[in-house]
């Protein structure tokens, strides 16, 4: 199942400090997403790309950003964490609509 | 109106039960439809594609209406492990492929 690696898979940071995730994948997927699950809220995209170095805001892009520059590869930032950024985040891979997503094992992020 | 709305339940059902979830989605172009499957602290999986023509994967039973914009999944002999929370899913039109997903909604089956 392993197709799809997120790190770290927890961390605790400080509020103003600089995050990045990190997604790996080894299926050669076109697209790549990042989203946040919060209790009440459900999955909510925050970015996705569709190639690399081609990436486009999701509906909760406020305060992240992204990069992807390899095919296997998509970063998540947070420029400067606050709380409100608290969250589960899942990476996901497609290859086509058909088939939905793979997703990875998440990232639990706690920002004190 | 929410993109994808369910029912959160819970749904607290016997072993062997025959349960039923739906779904209702607002933007009339999307045009890929799924249920995904998360357990408690773990990564959604997809469950099931839903075509619309119906379609069955042993126990599980997905039908779509396109007029009335609405997705369902049938449950029958529900099993203990078949407890976890699950995620009616839709395609936004014209953002590459994203999709959007409902808040889940819970089942537990007990013995």
């Amino acid at each position: 199942d392993a197709g799809i690696t997120q790190s770290p898979r927890h961390k605790v940071t400080e509020t103003g400090t600089p995050v990045t995730l990190r997604c790996h994948q080894t299926e050669n997927h076109r697209y790549m997403y990042w989203y946040r699950q919060d209790p009440g809220h459900g999955l909510r995209l925050i970015h996705y790309s569709y190639g690399v170095k081609d990436t486009d805001k999701g509906e909760v892009s406020d305060g992240y950003s992204v990069s992807r520059s390899k095919t296997e590869d998509f970063l998540l930032t947070l420029e400067s964490a606050t709380s409100s950024q608290t969250s589960v985040y899942f990476c996901a891979i497609s290859g086509t609509l058909n088939y939905g997503y793979t997703f990875g094992s998440g990232t639990r992020l706690t920002v004190v | 109106r929410k993109e994808v709305e369910q029912d959160p339940g819970p749904f607290n059902v016997p072993e062997g039960a025959t349960v039923a979830f739906n779904c209702t989605y607002s933007n009339s172009a999307s045009q890929s439809f799924f249920w995904y499957r998360q357990d408690c602290r773990k990564e959604p999986k997809l469950l099931m594609s839903v075509y619309s023509s119906g379609n069955e994967d042993g126990r599980f039973t997905a039908q779509l209406n396109r007029a009335s914009q609405y997705i369902s999944l049938l449950i029958r002999d529900s099993k203990l492990s078949d407890s976890a929370t699950y995620l009616c899913v839709v395609n936004k039109p014209n953002s590459g492929y994203a999709l959007n997903f409902g808040k889940g909604t819970s089942l537990l089956v007990t013995p």
